[in-house]
């Protein structure tokens, strides 16, 4: 059964500080989403991962892949407040081939504070 | 290009009924999947429809069931609604790009059960 676990849970964090999240999951996978929701919002896509070492950026944010190592981390550079939300991991299921659903993570929420 | 639509965006329904809610997927996309997201949590995927047929399922029983017109739009009904069905349902197209399926969230249906 494929699992996965982020952590931290809860991330609070100065502005202009750097921190990282981490996603960890059980079986092979061949993509890796990270998206972000805001308080009673639906969730915004903000990367796909697709294969092993690949690195995205986009902004204050930049996801990285290590397929062997079963490990995805969202690296946060220089925090501002507008980033205040709530993270989420979410690994592509193989079953039925690459159509297959998501599972995701708990989730990461991440309070930036002046 | 109109996004993943869903209606209604709240409900409030007593314990025992019966609900019906609705997606229409983005412009293009023949794919939906549902997801519930108890609060606090991470989306959990229901099932998924591809050409008006269940292609995949989650650990949900059978009081959730769901269809997909021509149209591909979809629906999901959950019967004799319980406390804990209480969450926000979420809706996702997606099609083939290239070598992966990326998914498009809907705005999200509230759904309360007193």
């Amino acid at each position: 059964e494929l699992k996965v676990e982020q952590n931290p849970l809860f991330l609070s964090m100065q502005e202009g500080k750097n921190y990282t999240i981490y996603c960890n999951y059980s079986t092979t996978s061949d993509r890796l989403y990270w998206y972000r929701q805001d308080p009673g919002k639906s969730l915004e896509s903000l990367f796909v991962l697709l294969s092993n070492g690949a690195v995205k950026q986009e902004g204050r944010l930049m996801a990285s892949l290590d397929t062997k190592a079963r490990l995805s981390t969202l690296h946060i550079t220089a925090a501002v407040h507008d980033l205040s939300a709530t993270y989420f991991c979410a690994v592509g299921s193989n079953y039925g081939g690459s159509q297959g659903n998501l599972i995701f993570g708990k989730g990461t929420k991440l309070s930036v504070k002046p | 290009d109109a996004g993943v639509t869903q209606s209604p965006t709240h409900l409030i329904k007593t314990r025992g009924q019966q609900v019906t809610l609705r997606c229409s997927p983005k412009s293009g996309h023949d794919t939906v999947s549902w997801y519930q997201q108890a609060l606090g949590q991470g989306p959990q995927f229901i099932f998924q429809y591809y050409e008006e047929e269940e292609r995949q399922r989650g650990n949900f029983p059978d009081r959730f069931s769901g269809h997909q017109f021509p149209n591909y739009s979809s629906e999901l009904n959950v019967n004799a609604l319980l406390l804990g069905d209480s969450a926000l349902y979420l809706c996702a197209s997606s099609t083939r790009q290239g070598f992966f399926w990326e998914q498009y969230f809907g705005p999200g249906t509230r759904l309360t059960v007193t």
